[in-house]
């Protein structure tokens, strides 16, 4: 099956870790998305990439970092300097890296930090 | 700058109703396009559909449809003979070529509850 996958679903964090989310596709997409969501509002860009190897900063990322060393991969790391992390966190792809391209989400992960 | 508006925040209806959940843009370009995406409890956004500025055709897919109208900046979604199952939070966005991958803006959603 074709698709994208995030792991872990949910994920506690204490303060001041570093934690790394994960999000992998087998569509063979060239861009990918990292995008937060909180309650009751929209979707927030953070990083995207449109190419391996190369990533650009979104509207938010300040105290997150992520790289594209495989076409498939596109983890996220959230820093301790990220002051208020809880948040659902949601990888997308797209075909191309045209901003109009249809972009396609994976399930998400819940991050809390206690 | 490219904006989307959500006004109706929460909607509720009885099964079987018809909906139509609201979504006006802005933008100064006379090529972009929107889109409208579902988000079930489980949290993933699915794909519902994708138009461009210069097809101003209503679209229908069974229950679903949507009338797209450049006079009033507006791509308003209807689902027909509503289902519990169509439970959901909805997303419109717009998206505008030759800028940034940065440039789709979503909406702020509007939950649909339907009622047994």
């Amino acid at each position: 099956d074709g698709g994208i996958t995030q792991s872990p679903k949910y994920l506690f964090r204490k303060e001041g870790q570093n934690v790394t989310l994960s999000c992998e596709q087998n569509l063979n997409h060239d861009a990918m998305y990292w995008y937060r969501q909180d309650p009751g509002q929209g979707l927030r860009l953070i990083y995207y990439s449109q190419i391996v190897n190369d990533f650009q900063k979104g509207d938010i990322a300040e105290g997150y970092s992520v790289s594209r060393e495989k076409k498939e991969s596109f983890p996220l790391t959230v820093t301790s300097a990220q002051k208020n992390p809880t948040a659902f966190y949601l990888c997308a792809s797209s075909i191309g890296s045209a901003s109009t391209d249809t972009q396609y989400f994976g399930p998400g992960t819940r991050l809390t930090v206690l | 700058a490219q904006k989307v508006t959500q006004a109706q925040t929460e909607i509720s209806v009885v099964e079987k109703e018809d909906v139509t959940l609201d979504c006006v843009y802005e933008t100064r370009d006379t090529t972009y396009y929107l889109f409208w995406y579902k988000q079930p409890p489980s949290g993933e956004l699915v794909f519902l559909i994708r138009r461009n500025s210069f097809d101003e055709q209503n679209e229908i897919s069974g229950r679903y449809s949507w009338n797209f109208q450049k006079s009033t900046s507006s791509f308003n979604f209807t689902i027909t003979a509503s289902q519990v199952v169509d439970s959901a939070v909805y997303f419109c966005a717009l998206s505008e070529p030759g800028y940034n991958n940065n440039d789709m803006r979503f909406g702020a959603g509007t939950r649909l509850t339907v009622k047994p």
